[in-house]
């Protein structure tokens, strides 16, 4: 299986800063044939579903701020996000789903300071 | 619009069996893989399984199961219906958690991240 690692745990932020958070893959989800990296983020709020938020690594879904950006490829992937609102409080997961067997990250837990 | 509507919650006992049930509208619910994905008490999201409704079901092929669920839990689909499903044949109190069905996006030969979610099915087993 591959193994996504979420770095860090958790992490706070004061309103109007930059968030980071780090997704690193056992193995690539580079796929060279469509050149797209497979791995999609998503932000999990309590009593919700969680949500997609990118796909293919960088790819903003429709209606998504633009305040997240995501970025990297081949093994090594981060979600931005510029300028923290309050409502951005969530649990945020990378997903790879390159291989027949779907991973999850850990999960990071973002929240004000 | 699509939505993916899940049965309501259930509690059950250690050894009981149990089938819940994930209903697909406002799409072609054939034309789209389902996953399964289980999130324990205070714990992150796995991955449990799988499927394409419009495969056969003899064509196993088209349902991947986590080691971590393999033997454990069973997909199923009613295509006349649009209805996917995840079954316990004998439960576990390790087994009480939410469990969400979620779309796998595609289009043109490109999958994407899981696009729609069910809100998703609370299962408690008491010992």
């Amino acid at each position: 299986d591959i193994v996504l690692t979420q770095s860090p745990d958790s992490l706070a932020v004061s309103l109007g800063e930059r968030a980071t958070i780090n997704c690193k893959s056992s193995q690539s989800v580079f796929r060279g044939s469509l050149n797209k990296n497979y791995l999609a983020w998503y932000q999990h709020k309590p009593g919700q579903p969680p949500k997609l938020l990118i796909s293919w690594a960088s790819t903003r879904v429709s209606g998504v701020p633009e305040r997240f950006t995501g970025s990297g490829s081949g093994t090594d992937f981060t979600l931005t996000i510029s300028s923290l609102q309050a409502e951005d409080v969530a649990v945020y997961y990378c997903q790879q789903y390159d291989s027949d067997l779907h991973t999850f990250g850990q999960g990071t837990k973002l929240e004000i300071k | 619009e699509v939505q993916l509507v899940q049965s309501g919650a259930e509690v059950k006992e250690s050894g009981e069996s149990l089938k819940i049930s994930c209903k697909g509208s406002g799409y072609s619910f054939t034309s789209y893989w389902i996953a399964w994905v289980r999130q324990m008490p205070g714990k992150g999201l796995e991955w449990v399984a799988k499927f394409y409704p419009g495969a056969s079901n003899a064509m196993d092929s088209y349902t991947k199961y986590s080691p971590s669920f393999q033997g454990r839990v069973t997909i199923s689909v009613d295509k006349s219906t649009s209805t996917a499903y995840l079954q316990w044949t004998s439960l576990r109190a390790s087994d009480t958690a939410m469990y969400y069905c979620a779309r796998h996006y595609y289009d043109s030969g490109n999958f994407g991240g899981y696009d729609y979610w069910g809100q998703g099915t609370l299962v408690t087993v008491s010992s």
